[in-house]
This record gives C-alpha cells, sequence and structure tokens, in this order.
C-alpha cells in the first residue's frame, strides 16, 4: 500500500461546477500537507500549505484536512478550463523536514 | 525575479552516456531537490541538499549524482549506469519546513 493515495482521472466537469480532489494516506504522523497545480510539460506550482486539521480558503480554492480520517481534499469553485490540470497532493510528518511525499496526482479536465 | 531555472528543456541522451541537467535557484533557499517524473508513479525524489557541500540520497539515487558547489545550483548527471533514464526530471527549492518551488523541468529521452 502507498503512503499517498490519489485517483488518477481523470475527472471530466462542466464549467462553473464545484470540484473536489482527495488524497488518502496511511501515516498517522503526517501534519503538513500541500496541494500543488501542474500544467502539462510544465513544473508544479504550490497552490496551498496547511498544517494539521480544518479548512483553509484562498480565492476559488479550499483545502480541507481530516486526520482523524486519514484524507485531505482540495475544492475548487466556479471552476474555469484554465483549472484543467493535474492536481498533485504533498505530505510530511515533520515541521523543519526536507522531505515530502507526493501522491501520483489527478487530472482535471474543465469543460467549456 | 526570482525562481528556479532548469535547462536544457529538452535532452537526448545515447547509450553509455553521461548527461548533466543544470538547475539554478536566485531565491535564497537552502535546501534543493531532484525529483524524477513518470506516467502513473508521480513524483520519486532521487537526491536533496540541505547546504552547500552536503546532499543525501532520495529513494532512487542508483544511476545519478550531484553535486552542492553554490547555494545557487544543484546540477544533476544522469550517468550510464541508469538504465532506464527516459523522464521528465524536476528541480525544486525550499527554506525549511516550506513549500517547494519547482522548475519547469528537463525532458531527457534515450536515443
Amino acid at each position: 500500500q502507498k503512503e499517498v493515495e490519489q485517483d488518477p482521472g481523470p475527472l471530466s466537469v462542466p464549467e462553473g461546477a464545484i470540484v473536489s480532489l482527495n488524497c488518502t494516506y496511511s501515516n498517522s504522523a503526517f501534519q503538513y500537507f500541500m496541494w500543488y497545480r501542474q500544467y502539462s510539460r510544465k513544473g508544479p506550482e504550490l497552490l496551498m500549505y496547511t498544517y494539521s486539521s480544518g479548512n483553509k480558503e484562498d480565492g476559488r480554492f479550499t483545502a480541507q484536512v481530516d486526520k482523524s480520517s486519514k484524507y485531505i481534499s482540495l475544492f475548487i469553485r466556479d471552476s474555469q478550463p484554465s483549472d484543467s490540470a493535474t492536481y498533485l497532493c504533498a505530505m510530511s510528518a515533520r515541521s523543519g523536514t526536507y522531505k515530502y511525499i507526493f501522491g501520483t496526482g489527478t487530472r482535471l479536465k474543465v469543460l467549456a | 525575479d526570482g525562481g528556479i531555472t532548469q535547462s536544457p528543456k529538452y535532452l537526448f541522451r545515447k547509450e553509455g552516456q553521461n548527461v548533466t541537467l543544470s538547475c539554478e535557484q536566485n531565491l535564497n533557499h537552502d535546501a534543493m531537490y531532484w525529483y524524477r517524473q513518470d506516467p502513473g508513479q508521480g513524483l520519486r525524489l532521487i537526491y536533496y541538499s540541505q547546504i552547500v557541500n552536503d546532499f543525501q540520497k532520495g529513494d532512487i539515487a542508483e544511476g545519478y549524482s550531484v553535486s552542492r558547489e553554490k547555494k545557487e545550483s544543484f546540477p544533476l548527471t544522469v550517468t550510464s549506469a541508469q538504465k532506464n533514464p527516459t523522464a521528465f526530471y524536476l528541480c525544486a527549492s525550499s527554506i525549511v519546513g516550506g513549500g517547494y518551488t519547482f522548475g519547469s523541468g528537463t525532458r531527457l529521452t534515450v536515443v
């Protein structure tokens, strides 16, 4: 079993829909969580960075962490065709660590 | 503007050749990383460095080598010992405990 699991997709939604992207993990020590967006043939860019449980909002993006279920989510409101990309989650157990464990990514397609 | 520059964008390697991928950052980040990305496997850590003149092996270091002579630079050499080098290579940097900033990647193909 991988430490971090992500559904690879593709996930296709109509423009304007609310998108839910998820990761599950097995290591209960994880407490630092990140979401990245990666366009085709480009490097990933950091979208959200959260610590422990709870929600964090930034514009149309909301990151949610449920440590009791070992489950994290990224919600995208009013999705746009420009949101079409692969979304990667990453997580770590320690503060000050240099190493994060990445999920394999979920490919999202937002249809105009 | 601060960022990470990877070069070249595309690289072709013949069998038995060593090739070097460049990574330079002007973010004043202490830590730098090399990841390999293959379809369906996500990002796998090759090497990372926390300070100048020091680096550690990641999960798939065999067939690769690095150096960290300057804070800004972390080149990766893919040696002939790496039997399946065709992949997308990503360099990243960070401050302690911070999120990664990635470069735009180098696509390496064996010909």
